[in-house]
């Protein structure tokens, strides 16, 4: 069954530091799509990043880059030089990619605290 | 282009009432999902549509919770009877199919407290 972990619920980076969200997913599909959202405390869903599982390149957006390592089923997100507007809840999603068409799912999410 | 836009933004409602939650997804889009949020359980997902037809509705909780989609432009959520149990955010979002990546685009959001 799909299935994404983030097993940090919570996360500290100094101002200007990079960081390192950890997600790892399990899936028997061949086709895939891995996402990362941003949750600020005001709600919305903001799409940061998207790894298809057949793109040999890691992805990258900006501050954003996803180290994509396929055999371990890992997807972490790297925001360089953080910003104290990073402070959010981030999630991990899966999009699967066969018959069952685009169920996506998340993870439980990671808090992450930027200090100024 | 207008993104997605669900209605009510917020919902107080007493248990036992039926509540009825609205989305208008991006025109264009083919998928439609309906995900819950609580502090609980995180983002579930309830159940997502594909041109109007339900694929997928093993997240829905029990059969107080129905979804309909009548048309492309229009879909609910609906809960009767409302629960205690049943407060959260709720969300839609759309995307679009093959050969696109499956991006979700987001409504803010119907917030629903059952008292």
């Amino acid at each position: 069954a799909q299935k994404i972990t983030q097993t940090q619920p919570g996360m500290f980076v100094q101002e200007k530091e990079a960081v390192t969200l950890d997600c790892t997913y399990d899936t028997s599909d061949q086709s895939y799509g891995l996402f990362w959202y941003k949750q600020p405390s005001s709600g919305e869903m903001i799409f940061l990043i998207y790894q298809g599982s057949y793109d040999e390149q890691n992805a990258t957006e900006g501050r954003y880059s996803l180290n994509f390592q396929k055999a371990r089923k890992s997807a972490n997100l790297v925001i360089s030089a953080s910003q104290l507007g990073d402070s959010a809840m981030y999630f991990c999603a899966m999009r699967e990619g066969g018959a069952g068409g685009f169920k996506t799912i998340f993870g439980a999410g990671t808090r992450l605290f930027v200090k100024a | 282009d207008a993104g997605v836009i669900q209605s009510p933004r917020h919902e107080v409602t007493e248990m036992g009432q039926e509540v009825t939650l609205r989305c208008k997804p991006i025109s264009g889009h083919d998928y439609l999902f309906w995900y819950r949020q609580t502090m609980m359980r995180g983002l579930e997902l309830l159940i997502y549509f594909n041109n109007n037809v339900p694929i997928d509705d093993s997240g829905m909780p029990e059969d107080r919770f129905s979804a309909k989609m009548p048309n492309a432009s229009f879909s609910t959520l609906k809960i009767q009877p409302s629960e205690p149990r049943d407060s959260a955010v709720y969300f839609c979002a759309s995307s679009r199919g093959r050969p696109n990546t499956g991006e979700l685009f987001f409504g803010e959001g119907s917030r629903l407290t059952v008292l």
